[in-house]
């Protein structure tokens, strides 16, 4: 069965420092990989997906994030973090062969202090 | 662009009692889907409709819940009764079709309380 990790419940970062939130993933076949944001009281915010191509993808806000197949990866990451970047983040997989079924990790808090 | 739409925003109900939610997705999005967050774990699938029919519902506790979407826009969940575990945000989603590599746009989600 497919499944999303976000080993991090929460990643704390200074405003100004580059940011990263890890993510791992099991499927049995091609990935599509999404990153979406959440910010208290409003729904999920599609942030960038890889599909296939390129292993970094670029998003939303100076989002990007790097595609790695050998060690299952999807990290998320910005080179500078903002306050505005507090929020919860959800890293999500699809896989073709397993109904297609968007699975979602459990979350990781992202807390930037100015 | 509108974005989707889901009504009430949040709702309180008595255990064994039963609700409804509504959800408007994005004009021409042909692929509807119902997610249920409990409180600090991911959203999770409830059941998908391609038009006004259900791709997937292999997750929805068919006993008590109930979703439609007859005329392949808006669609309804209701919960019929209520139990303590169904405490949680329900989200609703849309996507241009089901292909696997669209992003689904999500509305802001009805926050449920069963008391």
């Amino acid at each position: 069965a497919q499944s999303v990790a976000q080993p991090e419940d929460q990643v704390n970062v200074a405003e100004g420092n580059p940011l990263t939130v890890k993510c791992t993933y099991s499927v049995s076949g091609n990935p599509y990989l999404f990153w979406y944001v959440q910010y208290p009281n409003r729904g999920l915010q599609f942030l960038l997906k890889y599909i296939t191509g390129d292993n970094l993808v670029k998003g939303s806000y100076g989002f990007e994030a790097e595609f790695n197949k050998s060690q299952t990866s999807f990290h998320l990451k910005k080179p500078s973090a903002l306050v505005s970047d507090s929020a919860l983040y959800f890293c999500a997989v699809r896989a073709s062969n397993q109904g297609g079924k968007l699975i979602f990790g459990q979350g990781t808090e992202l807390s930037v202090k100015p | 662009e509108a974005g989707v739409a889901q009504s009430p925003r949040y709702k309180i109900i008595e255990k064994r009692q039963s609700v409804a939610f509504w959800c408007n997705p994005i004009s021409g999005h042909a692929t509807l889907y119902w997610y249920q967050q409990i409180l600090g774990q991911g959203p999770k699938l409830l059941i998908q409709f391609q038009n006004n029919g259900v791709v997937d519902d292999s997750q929805l506790p068919k006993d008590r819940f109930s979703a439609e979407r007859l005329k392949g826009v808006d669609s309804t969940l209701k919960i019929q009764p209520a139990k303590l575990e169904d405490s949680a945000v329900y989200l609703c989603a849309s996507s241009l079709d089901q292909d696997f590599y669209n992003e689904q746009f999500f509305g802001p989600g009805t926050r449920l309380t069963v008391l």
